[in-house]
C-alpha cells in the first residue's frame, strides 16, 4: 500500500501562473483534505471532500479550487498563483480513527 | 470555538533528557486529542491519541494524558533520542462537528524539537 501520495514534491511558480496538485490514496477512504502549512501557523484546512463528486470549503479556501472526480484522487488547483500561496501543502485522508497524511508539496511562488 | 495552543519552540535537549511539550485546548464539546509528529521532509504521522478524559495515549516512549480539568494534553518522554528530533503538533477533533467541518482536525502551531548527542 502506498497510502497517500502527492505529486509533485516541489514546484516553483511565477506570479499569475496556474498549477494543479494531485493527491492519490489507495485506502478507499471517503474523506480527503487539503491543508497548508506555514511557519508558526500549524496546519490550516483549505478544502475537503466527504466523497466522490463532493467538495467543500475549509478555513482558508480563497485562491484555490478542488475537484474529486474519482474517489481515490483529490486535486488542488491554483488558477493564478500569488506569493502568499508559497507554502507546504499536505493532503490527508481519514478513517474512523485518524487522519493519514501525504509527504507534502513544497510550492514557491515568486 | 475549537482551538489548540502549544508551547513555543524551538526546544533543544541533550540525549536522554526529559521532554515536556505543553498543549492546552479550547473546545465546545468533549474532543478527541492527538499528537502528530513530522520528521524532516516528511508528512505528519499520528504519534498517540486519547478520546476521553483521563485516557493516556502512549507510543514509542511518548505519553500524554487527557486532563479535562486543566484542558491539557501535555506530551512527555522520559529519555529523548537524537532520532526524536522533529516537529510535534497537538491537535483536536470535535466529535460534534457536522456539516462543513465534519471530521476536521484543529492543529496547534507545532513545536520544533532538536536533540543533540
Amino acid at each position: 500500500n502506498a497510502g497517500v501520495t502527492q505529486t509533485p514534491k516541489f514546484r516553483v511558480l511565477k506570479t499569475g501562473q496556474s498549477m494543479t496538485l494531485l493527491c492519490a490514496q489507495d485506502m478507499n477512504h471517503e474523506y480527503m483534505y487539503w491543508y497548508r502549512q506555514d511557519p508558526g501557523m500549524g496546519l490550516r484546512l483549505i478544502h475537503y471532500s466527504v466523497g466522490e463528486g463532493t467538495t467543500a470549503k475549509g478555513e482558508v479556501p480563497d485562491g484555490y479550487n478542488v475537484s474529486r472526480l474519482k474517489k481515490q484522487n483529490f486535486l488542488l488547483g491554483l488558477e493564478s498563483a500569488a506569493p502568499s500561496q508559497t507554502s507546504v501543502y499536505f493532503c490527508a485522508t481519514r478513517d474512523s480513527y485518524e487522519q493519514y497524511f501525504g509527504p507534502g508539496t513544497r510550492l514557491t511562488v515568486t | 470555538g475549537n482551538s489548540v495552543t502549544q508551547m513555543e519552540g524551538p526546544v533543544t535537549l541533550s540525549e536522554e533528557a526529559f521532554l515536556t511539550i505543553n498543549c492546552t485546548y479550547t473546545a465546545t464539546g468533549y474532543p478527541s486529542l492527538f499528537w502528530y509528529v513530522q520528521y524532516p521532509g516528511e508528512g505528519l504521522q499520528l504519534l498517540l491519541k486519547a478520546t476521553k478524559a483521563d485516557d493516556k495515549g502512549s507510543n514509542k516512549g511518548f505519553e500524554a494524558t487527557y486532563r479535562k480539568e486543566t484542558t491539557s494534553f501535555h506530551l512527555e518522554k522520559g529519555s529523548v533520542q537524537v532520532s526524536d528530533s522533529a516537529v510535534y503538533f497537538c491537535a483536536l477533533r470535535d466529535p460534534r462537528d457536522r456539516g462543513s467541518t465534519l471530521g476536521r482536525l484543529y492543529f496547534g502551531r507545532g513545536t520544533q524539537l532538536t536533540v543533540w548527542p
